[in-house]
């Protein structure tokens, strides 16, 4: 079955570093997002991407992060300036739809640690 | 953010015996709920889903009622196998066709041989 690819697994980076992390949707899917995790914590939405637009983010979305899908492959999230509650699991998901039901596809995760 | 609410942090259950998850939302208008399935080290998989026009879905071992007067949810696995030992995650998909889903805490199953 394809997969969502998501690299590196784990980032290690000190206090106010930029950060992006990389993702590889499924090859025919059309809408985008990144959810994260803190331990021990929900699964947060953080943002939703189409058509080379933000579709939809979330109040923990605000101007130190951004999206980006620099070619026709990758989706990328950028973290301009990390804090130490940043850390968490990053998960990439994609999909063909956003119809309430469609499913999401996930990636493995990228477990971002700020020190 | 409370709006999907599993309050069972773990659960533990006989190799084949049944597994019943629980899940609770506070808001009426959610189109869609859904179950994931997360294993160590790997995103969540989608497991089941149901719309919020039906009370049943069913697929193989895996069953999700709901019932939409209580605002609740729950899924179950029958019978339940050592390889169902996982995180379970319930999620609601809002109105609009966002793509944007709400989770819950998560239920940590598992079944012992």
């Amino acid at each position: 079955e394809p997969e969502v690819t998501q690299t590196p697994s784990h980032q290690v980076t000190q206090m106010g570093q930029e950060v992006i992390l990389r993702c590889v949707p499924i090859s025919n899917h059309l809408y985008f997002y990144w959810y994260r995790q803190i331990l021990g914590q929900k699964v947060e939405f953080l943002v939703s991407f189409y058509n080379n637009e933000i579709s939809e983010k979330s109040e923990i979305f605000d101007d130190q992060f951004s999206v980006e899908r620099p070619d026709g492959s990758n989706f990328t999230l950028k973290i301009r300036s990390t804090k130490l509650e940043d850390s968490a699991m990053y998960f990439c998901a994609s999909n063909l739809d956003r119809a309430a039901n469609e499913k999401l596809f996930f990636g493995s995760g990228t477990q971002l640690s700020v020190l | 953010d409370q709006q999907v609410k599993q309050n069972s942090p773990s659960l533990s259950v006989q190799e084949g015996r049944i597994s019943i998850l629980n899940c609770d939302y506070t808001n009426s208008m959610f189109d869609y709920f859904l179950w994931y399935k997360k294993y160590p080290a790997e995103g969540p998989t989608f497991l089941i889903s149901i719309s919020s026009i039906k009370d049943k879905n069913e697929d193989g071992r895996f069953t999700v009622f709901l019932n939409k007067s209580a605002k609740h949810l729950s899924l179950h696995i029958v019978p339940s196998q050592p390889g169902d030992s996982a995180v379970y995650f319930c999620a609601a998909s809002g109105s609009g066709n966002t793509g944007k889903l709400i989770f819950g805490q998560g239920t940590t199953l598992q079944v012992k041989p």
